[in-house]
């Protein structure tokens, strides 16, 4: 069936560059998402990338998708304090009917 | 235009009783799906209406039930709440569902004693 693994945990220094990975498993994908998530919060869309494009560019926000190894990446440059949350990456495949697949989500913890 | 709005915000009730979520989309989106959020399963998608419809249903018992109204409005309803119930449910609205970006509301954080 769908799958979505993300690692657990990124810790990174306040003007660093963060990259948070994700895999996912079904090649029918159409559209891949990332989500933030802050504490006691809903989810937030920071950016999605259409599955024919290798890369979209969003302000400090740089998605990269590879197809063929099924590897979806978000890198946040500058990272600030205010970044620090929880990310999700999420697939919606082809006729999901509003099902999107997440992962367990990335916690990134940014250090002055 | 206003986000997608969810009542109550938090919610406290006891094994055996029913709750009822609400769930107000953006105006215009037709399509409104719901997600369970716990920290052992993650998100997992619980169903997603259309124009009225239950087009799409996760694997959750048949206690979890929802409708929506002819504005698109959605409410979820569980009767006979278990202890491991207690989670976030989250609301999320797009469009037309398929293919089409999902903005989430703030979430019910549902406790059950």
């Amino acid at each position: 069936g769908e799958d979505v693994e993300q690692s657990l945990f990124l810790s990174v220094r306040e003007g660093d560059s963060s990259v948070i990975n994700c895999t996912y498993t079904d090649s029918s994908s159409t559209y891949l998402y990332w989500y933030k998530q802050e504490p006691g919060a809903g989810l937030q869309l920071l950016t999605y990338i259409f599955s024919n494009m290798d890369m979209k560019q969003d302000q400090r926000l740089t998605v990269l998708l590879n197809k063929k190894d099924k590897h979806l990446s978000l890198r946040i440059a500058d990272t600030q304090t205010g970044d620090s949350a929880i990310y999700f990456c999420a697939e919606d495949y082809g006729g999901s009917q509003g099902n999107l697949i997440f992962g367990k989500g990335t916690k990134l913890s940014v250090k002055p | 235009k206003a986000g997608v709005t969810q009542t109550p915000r938090y919610l406290i009730k006891t094994r055996g009783q029913q709750v009822t979520l609400s769930c107000s989309p953006i105006s215009g989106h037709r399509s409104v799906s719901w997600y369970q959020q716990t920290p052992g399963q993650g998100l997992q998608f619980l169903f997603e209406y259309f124009s009225e419809t239950q087009r799409n249903k996760g694997n959750f018992p048949g206690r979890f039930s929802g409708r929506q109204f002819s504005n698109s409005r959605s409410e979820m309803n569980v009767s006979t709440l278990e202890l491991g119930d207690s989670a976030l449910y989250l609301c999320a609205s797009s469009m037309s569902g398929s293919g089409d970006t999902q903005y989430f509301g703030p979430g019910t954080r549902l406790t059950v004693l």
